[in-house]
């Protein structure tokens, strides 16, 4: 069955910090991967995505994120954490392809950020 | 370019009533979801669909219908409101490179 699984429900860092949320999934092929972001009383924005090649992706904001294969998993980082990055990040996998079962998105339960001063 | 337009951005409902959530794209997108949002629990997708007139059930479909008629809307309707109804919808769309997300929906049922 298809799911993800971000395992950190809160992280708290402080500005200038380096961050890392963890993303694992499990699903039947080789996925697209994604990561959103969501800022309070906002909706979902893109951060970034795979869908083949390089495994190391950039995204907006100044974020990438790694895809293993070997460890089913879509790691989001950002060298230097910014105030305005605290958030709630989403991990989201899916096969986007024409379809009955296809065309969907799984979605994590989310990580919560919170950047101190 | 409006991209992912949801209506209304609030609603209060009493018990039993029914109303029809709007979502609206005009990127020609041929997938089209409805997710709903609760503390602690992430995105449910409640339903979705892979074109005009083509839709199928998510996790969380119960008290819930959709149709697509047209690629560019598709309409939540809540059937009969209950207050495990109320939550915060967002309607999304989106093709082979991702989806793109609306403001969403704060529905409260008393």
């Amino acid at each position: 069955a298809q799911s993800v699984t971000q395992p950190d429900i809160h992280i708290t860092v402080s500005e200038g910090a380096s961050l890392e949320l963890r993303c694992n999934y499990s699903y039947g092929a080789t996925p697209y991967l994604f990561w959103y972001v969501q800022s309070p009383g906002q909706g979902l924005q893109l951060l970034l995505k795979y869908f083949s090649g390089d495994t190391l992706v950039q995204g907006i904001k100044g974020f990438e994120a790694e895809f293993k294969r070997s460890q089913s998993s879509f790691n989001l980082r950002k060298p230097s954490v910014h105030w305005s990055d605290a958030a709630e990040y989403f991990c989201a996998v899916g096969r986007l392809r024409r379809g009955s079962t296809l065309g969907r998105l799984y979605f994590g339960r989310g990580t919560q950020l919170t950047v101190w001063p | 370019n409006a991209g992912v337009t949801q209506t209304p951005k609030f609603q209060v409902l009493k018990t039993g009533q029914s109303m029809t959530l709007q979502c609206a794209q005009d990127m020609n997108h041929e997938y089209m979801s409805w997710y709903r949002q609760d503390p602690g629990m992430g995105l449910r997708l409640i339903h979705y669909s892979v074109g005009a007139g083509i839709t199928d059930q998510g996790e969380v479909p119960n008290g819930y219908n959709v149709s697509r008629s047209t690629t560019e809307d598709f309409p939540l309707r809540l059937l009969s409101a209950a207050p495990s109804q109320t939550s915060v919808y967002f309607c999304a769309s989106g093709n082979i490179y991702g989806y793109t997300f609306g403001s969403g929906t704060r529905l409260t049922v008393v």
